[in-house]
């Protein structure tokens, strides 16, 4: 089955750049979403379809896709970006959904 | 707007069948991809399965889970439902119903999630 694996944890300062990665085999060939789910609350998405934003979340958050590694990008990060972000395709080889292990952003 | 509600027993007995429905509220069943995805406590996201609402209501689920589980609709009363038999306590997590448009889509609703423990 398609595996995606993203990295336990990140840490940034407050007003700089967060990575997140999420690799798996030929990723770029997919379409990869970005979820960000806070303690108690359901997941909600924040980039989709590689790159592009839902209504409603900032400029702040972004995606690209490439090759074995897919990445979400969070600029000017603020005490309220901290949070577990999850990264999810569609295995068309199987016709399953597959999450990835997820990363939990720590504002310092 | 629409939204999702789930609803079932928060504990059930080893060896039993989970049982928990998805109400949509405030807009329509068709046409969709109706999922359950589940969350352990304190870990990560496990997809379950989806429905998809159309002609033949064809069916996808975890292969991990596959031999346990069935997903239905049930159009008049807007509602989806999750079977899951012979459960353990590894099956203990929130459960989270959700809708997609389209399989490479994203879930662009979900439902608050519903706990459900397993135990004696």
């Amino acid at each position: 089955s398609y595996v995606l694996t993203q990295p336990p944890s990140v840490s940034v300062a407050p007003g700089k750049t967060a990575s997140i990665t999420c690799g798996g085999d030929n990723i770029g060939d997919k379409t990869v979403h970005w979820y960000q789910q806070k303690p108690g609350q359901a997941p909600v998405v924040v980039v989709y379809d590689d790159r592009d934003r839902p209504s409603g979340i900032p400029e702040q958050f972004s995606g690209s896709n490439s090759a074995n590694t897919a990445i979400l990008t969070i600029t000017s990060v603020e005490a309220g970006d901290e949070a577990v972000y999850y990264c999810q395709v569609w295995d068309s080889t199987t016709d399953h959904q597959v999450f990835g292990t997820g990363t939990k952003v720590t504002v310092l | 707007q629409v939204q999702l509600q789930e609803s079932g027993p928060g504990r059930v007995n080893p060896s039993e069948t989970l049982s928990l429905s998805c109400t949509v509220s405030g807009g329509s069943i068709n046409s969709y991809f109706w999922g359950w995805i589940r969350q352990p406590p304190g870990k990560g996201l496990e997809w379950i399965g989806h429905i998809y609402h159309s002609g033949s209501g064809s069916t996808n689920y975890n292969p991990s889970l596959k031999s346990r589980v069935t997903i239905s609709v049930d159009t008049p009363k807007k509602q989806f439902s999750l079977k899951l038999s012979s459960v353990t306590a590894a099956d203990t997590a929130v459960y989270y119903c959700a809708r997609k448009y389209t399989l490479m889509g994203y879930f662009d609703l979900w439902g608050r999630g519903t706990l459900v423990t397993v135990s004696p």
